[in-house]
């Protein structure tokens, strides 16, 4: 059964950058079937895409954060990656990693989350 | 990218029918069949409960479905429990190749 599990500090100072890894068990994540990407949720907010990863290594970011965001992926680890730089408390929250079905809208398995929090 | 536009909230009586709507525009909903939908219990992670707009993931009761309709994506949960309080978000896909969520519907059973 696939798991996901992400991991990372869960405290990171304003204007550092919030690096994330989600570790993908029980499958591969190279197979080009499957797109892999992250959401996240700010505490007693609302659900917002951060970005998606194929495994060509292509990637698709929310406009709003684009600027600050790198997807990367490892097939070798199998694992892929988040940066977020110039972190701010606005970034605060909790971050899920998934694996959504190609051509599809259907994100069928998804980490348990983890909260990162922006403070000094 | 704007977010798509669900009620605040809702609430109806168990054993009722509620809709849920989910309203974008024809660069996102209107565009594509790629809608799903997320449960969202307090304190808990978000689950999915349809995708491709009327598809449910497997172990999703059948008195959860969906439907779209032009720019609007309709969740409809019939016979309404106790258990399906919660939060309910939707989510697009685009023609700029992203996603958008809605602000998330809080639905109350009386």
């Amino acid at each position: 059964q696939l798991q996901l599990q992400e991991s990372g500090p869960g405290l990171v100072k304003p204007s550092e950058t919030l690096s994330l890894t989600c570790t993908v068990s029980g499958g591969s994540i190279s197979s080009g079937y499957y797109r892999w990407g992250w959401i996240r949720q700010p505490p007693g907010k609302g659900l917002e895409w951060i970005g998606d990863i194929y495994l060509s290594g292509s990637t698709y970011y929310n406009p709003s954060l684009k600027s600050r965001v790198t997807i990367s992926i490892d097939t070798s680890k199998n694992q892929f990656s988040l940066k977020l730089s110039s972190v701010t408390a606005a970034d605060t929250a909790v971050y899920y990693c998934m694996r959504r079905v190609g051509s599809s809208s259907n994100r069928d398995c998804w980490g348990q989350g983890t909260l990162v929090t922006v403070s000094s | 990218q704007s977010a798509l536009a669900q009620p605040a909230s809702v609430s109806g009586s168990p054993g009722q029918s509620i809709t849920i709507s989910c309203t974008g525009t024809s660069s996102d909903i209107g565009a594509y069949n790629y809608v799903s939908w997320y449960q969202q219990h307090p304190g808990r992670d978000p689950k999915p409960i349809i995708y491709d707009v009327s598809n449910r993931p497997s172990g999703v009761s059948n008195r959860f479905s969906g439907s779209k309709s032009g720019n609007t994506a309709t969740l409809t949960i019939s016979g309404l429990q106790a258990e399906d309080e919660a939060d309910y978000y939707c989510n697009s896909y685009t023609t700029s190749d992203t996603w958008v969520f809605g602000g998330g519907t809080t639905l109350t059973v009386l």
